[in-house]
């Protein structure tokens, strides 16, 4: 069955820098990957999608690449601010209907 | 606007008790419906999917089961709660024709099985 690694442990970033959240998959081929972003006791928030297609996607601030060789997503933050701090997921889908997520990145920005 | 609702917030039930979770969405028609559980320190894992009234799709054998009465109803039951069906369930939706937007999670309900 298909395997969706995000880094395990929390990362720390100071305010200002860039954030790069990664997204590791095997055993599968995903035409869709989306990123979402979950604060505490509440569910995900769609962030962005990005197809098998494309290589890079921007939304303001953040930024999503996929390659499909490397079977691997980045997300970054630029400008990080400490609104950003939540936990960061991925999701991966070959037919776009239903998504298989990742375990989460915990991200804080700190002051 | 489209919103969707889940409840309740929390629930506390004891083992072997029955469980019945409900999803409405308003403001749009023929939603995908998604039900996903997460367990603490664990991604969302996918539980079941419905395209349309009647039609469920199950990710993972279990003792819960999902159905969809009307075309914007998603209820989760199970017959007997076991202390592994703890978490924090989330019901979604999707419209079918929206490819380019992810899913819109509902506020979640806890479940605590005691």
């Amino acid at each position: 069955s298909q395997k969706i690694e995000q880094n395990s442990e929390a990362l720390n970033i100071q305010e200002g820098k860039t954030a790069t959240l990664t997204c590791n998959y095997t055993n599968y081929s995903p035409a869709y990957l989306q990123w979402y972003r979950q604060d505490p006791g509440r569910g995900p928030v769609f962030l962005l999608l990005i197809r098998e297609n494309e290589k890079e996607k921007r939304k303001e601030r953040l930024k999503v690449t996929f390659d499909t060789t490397l079977k691997q997503s980045l997300f970054h933050i630029t400008a990080s601010q400490p609104a950003d701090s939540a936990t960061y997921l991925c999701a991966l889908s070959n037919t776009g209907n239903q998504f298989y997520f990742g375990t989460g990145t915990s991200l804080t920005v700190i002051p | 606007s489209q919103t969707i609702h889940q409840w309740p917030a929390t629930l506390v039930q004891p083992v072997g008790s029955p469980l019945s979770l409900e999803c409405t969405v308003e403001g749009t028609s023929n939603p995908n419906l998604y039900w996903y559980r997460q367990a603490a320190g664990r991604g969302l894992q996918l539980l079941f999917y419905s395209v349309g009234i009647g039609q469920i799709s199950s990710e993972v054998p279990q003792n819960l089961s999902a159905s969809r009465p009307q075309d914007r109803q998603f209820i989760l039951s199970s017959k007997k709660l076991l202390l592994s069906d703890s978490g924090f369930y989330l019901c979604a939706w999707r419209g079918q024709s929206s490819l380019n937007y992810g899913y819109t999670f509902g506020s979640g309900t806890r479940l605590t099985v005691v």
